[in-house]
């Protein structure tokens, strides 16, 4: 059972542009959500991240949404440039005060900017 | 530079052989984790540590062990056991603020193939 899905595997948009990322989930539980990205052979490197408190998180380029009505949660790159290329993972994870972090990992969206 | 480091990167071993990745943090961070990523999947928790000398069993901690004598190590082992092991492992750490915001960050990576 995955509470925590990419649905589109892969993403191609034109440099400039703006690149959505989408990710949803169905454990309830979930108050924090995470952006990673990756490149091949590599470890995966935080982007950003939102708490459950909140709709919105900017930083630079990118910005993430979340609608916990719908249990949705999207990136957005803007504009989007070639070296934005990786696989992006979403991570959920619920807080419990003074505990490690378990979190829950969707499987991945490729994004290939094209110049 | 502060960081995580993991050995080998690339690692290969017969069937029925017991292996052991290294994971190195000098981040202070307190909580340590093991991932496993396999072709088109997110990750998947193995085992996770809050604490030296205590850890817990992750989603996939079948055919594996791990061990936490100093804060800023946290060995995996895969043994003869594990049905699948060839995967790549990722390593990770993060604070515990219990504020919310315990980011975990991650290694570069281990790949290991079983022959």
């Amino acid at each position: 059972d995955q509470q925590v899905k990419q649905n589109s595997p892969s993403l191609s948009v034109q440099e400039g542009r703006i690149s959505i990322l989408n990710c949803d989930y169905t454990n309830s539980m979930f108050d924090y959500f995470l952006w990673y990205k990756k490149y091949p052979a590599e470890g995966p490197t935080f982007l950003i991240s939102i708490s459950s408190i909140k709709d919105k998180n900017e930083d630079g380029r990118f910005t993430v949404f979340l609608n916990k009505s719908a249990k949705h949660l999207s990136l957005h790159i803007v504009p989007s440039q070639p070296g934005d290329s990786a696989v992006y993972f979403c991570a959920a994870g619920v807080d419990y005060s003074g505990s490690a972090r378990q979190l829950t990992f969707g499987s991945g969206t490729q994004l290939t900017v094209l110049p | 530079d502060g960081g995580i480091t993991q050995s080998p990167k690339y690692l290969f071993r017969k069937e029925g052989q017991n292996v052991t990745l290294s994971c190195e943090q000098n981040l202070n961070h307190d909580a340590m984790y093991w991932y496993r990523q396999d072709p088109g999947q997110g990750l998947r928790l193995i085992y996770y540590s809050q604490i030296v000398n205590d850890f817990q069993k992750g989603d996939i901690a079948e055919g594996y062990s791990v061990s936490r004598e100093k804060k800023e190590s946290f060995p995996l082992t895969v043994t003869s056991a594990q049905k699948n092991p060839t995967a790549f492992y990722l390593c990770a750490s993060s604070p515990m603020t219990g504020s919310g915001a315990d980011t975990q960050y991650f290694g570069p990576g281990t790949r290991l193939t079983v022959l």
